[in-house]
């Protein structure tokens, strides 16, 4: 099994439609991350939470929201799906401290907003 | 305003050949810097780190090269091969907090 999942891989929604995106670690790490993917834009930080109580904005959080449902569970909500949230989604974790290796990210889910 | 920045969107280098990527930043508050690489229909995966208090870290055919003064980040890929073509980003934190990631730079390498 995979480190950290996604579900689902992949997501064709309408306009309007309020969707979750859902990831799952087996790491046991704190941090987890929510990043979205444009062509040219590279990765772009949503939201990142540090442990179950703490959530936080990143770059980009406006259309969007997150629960952290256990350490283990954070999930990624698009409360009235707009076009331009077509993106690659990823989820990564991290137990970030200077020598580690970063993130360990999942697969993506690839979401289209027609 | 983006804090880190791949200035080429793709580089083409002849397999054995050296493929330097290129990473600039604009807060000298960064002081752990990453290379990820990624495959299509993959996450990206960590390849090679570097703190500010050193100027160079390798790992094998892979080497990254920082420049405080310039805040410049290059990666060095000696020699190149061909599964080495990939998107490759880079990356910057400041104090172990939440990375920060560069627009990707998309590598191929040809026989």
């Amino acid at each position: 099994d995979a480190d950290v999942t996604q579900t689902p891989r992949n997501r064709i929604t309408k306009t309007g439609k309020r969707i979750m995106l859902e990831c799952s670690q087996t790491k046991g790490h704190d941090r987890m991350y929510w990043y979205r993917q444009d062509p040219g834009l590279g990765l772009r930080l949503i939201y990142y939470s540090f442990d179950v109580k703490d959530i936080n904005k990143g770059e980009i959080s406006d259309g969007y929201s997150v629960s952290r449902q256990a350490q283990a569970k954070f999930s990624l909500s698009l409360e009235s799906a707009i076009p331009n949230q077509t993106a690659l989604y990823f989820c990564a974790t991290s137990d970030f401290s200077e020598g580690s290796d970063g993130y360990t990210f999942g697969s993506g889910t690839r979401l289209t907003v027609v | 305003d983006q804090q880190v920045k791949q200035n080429s969107p793709s580089l083409s280098v002849q397999e054995g050949r050296i493929s330097i990527l290129n990473c600039d930043y604009t807060n000298s508050m960064f002081d752990y810097f990453l290379w990820y690489k990624k495959y299509p229909a993959e996450g990206p995966t960590f390849l090679i780190s570097i703190s500010s208090i050193k100027d160079k870290n390798e790992d094998g055919r892979f080497t990254v090269f920082l420049n405080k003064s310039a805040k410049h980040l290059s990666l060095h890929i000696v020699p190149s091969q061909p599964g080495d073509s990939a998107v490759y980003f880079c990356a910057a934190s400041t104090n172990t907090d939440k990375l920060i990631f560069g627009t990707g730079t998309r590598l191929q390498v040809f026989p």
